[in-house]
């Protein structure tokens, strides 16, 4: 079946503009992730859902971040009023629920560049 | 301090070497944990996950959790060129969604 998938795979943007960045989560899967992966660091996290509901917003950097999710499906991170430190992938992942020991499947990221 | 350490290497070894990767961490909360491979300009990869302490082996891998010395590791046996990739590990509490992760190991399999 279809795996993660993010849209768009490269943004190029300039300081101070707003982005929205996409994932479409495996069908079925209850949970849905976004970490930060920051060049040559490890995963960061920001947010997780459970169904539509948000439990874990602790990783989001700033209130320039949010993100929602409808339909316990699509998921949208926004960032507002972009910074220069905001460039990074940004890594969404589903699993079927949100227990410990869950696999997480991971998308192949958005590069965003922000000039 | 990070709650998850993870030497970033590179790491260069011959084809057919053994591989040891290792992670420490400071809470003991964790419960499970997990080892991720990533190629070059795409997402993580679930390799194997662990849940307290033990070993546990896949072909090739075998994943060890040490909770007493907070301490885990990834042997990879006979590596391939193919397993040239950044090899993360994370971590999870048993209830809680997020993983933590590792800043990941650089592991380059010379032919």
């Amino acid at each position: 079946g279809a795996g993660v998938s993010q849209s768009p795979s490269n943004k190029v943007t300039e300081k101070g503009k707003d982005v929205e960045l996409r994932c479409d989560p495996i069908s079925g899967h209850t949970a849905l992730y976004w970490y930060r992966q920051s060049l040559g660091q490890g995963l960061e996290f920001l947010i997780y859902f459970q169904g539509n509901s948000a439990p874990d917003k602790s990783g989001l950097p700033s209130d320039r971040f949010s993100a929602e999710r409808t339909g316990g499906s699509v998921s949208t991170l926004t960032i507002q009023r972009t910074q220069q430190e905001d460039s990074a992938v940004y890594l969404c992942a589903s699993s079927l629920t949100s227990s410990g020991g869950q696999t997480q499947y991971f998308g192949p990221g958005t590069r965003l560049l922000v000039l | 301090q990070k709650e998850v350490e993870q030497d970033p290497g590179p790491l260069s070894v011959p084809e057919g070497a053994i591989v040891s990767l290792n992670c420490t961490y400071s809470n003991s909360a964790f419960q499970y944990f997990m080892w991720y491979r990533q190629y070059s300009r795409k997402g993580p990869e679930l390799l194997m996950y662990t849940y307290s302490s033990g070993n546990k082996e896949d072909g090739r891998f075998t994943a060890q959790v040490d909770k007493s010395s907070k301490y885990i590791s990834l042997f990879i046996r006979d590596s391939q060129p193919s397993d040239s990739a950044t090899y993360l590990c994370a971590m999870t509490y048993t209830n809680a969604g997020k993983s933590t992760f590792g800043d990941g190991t650089t592991l380059t399999v010379k032919p």
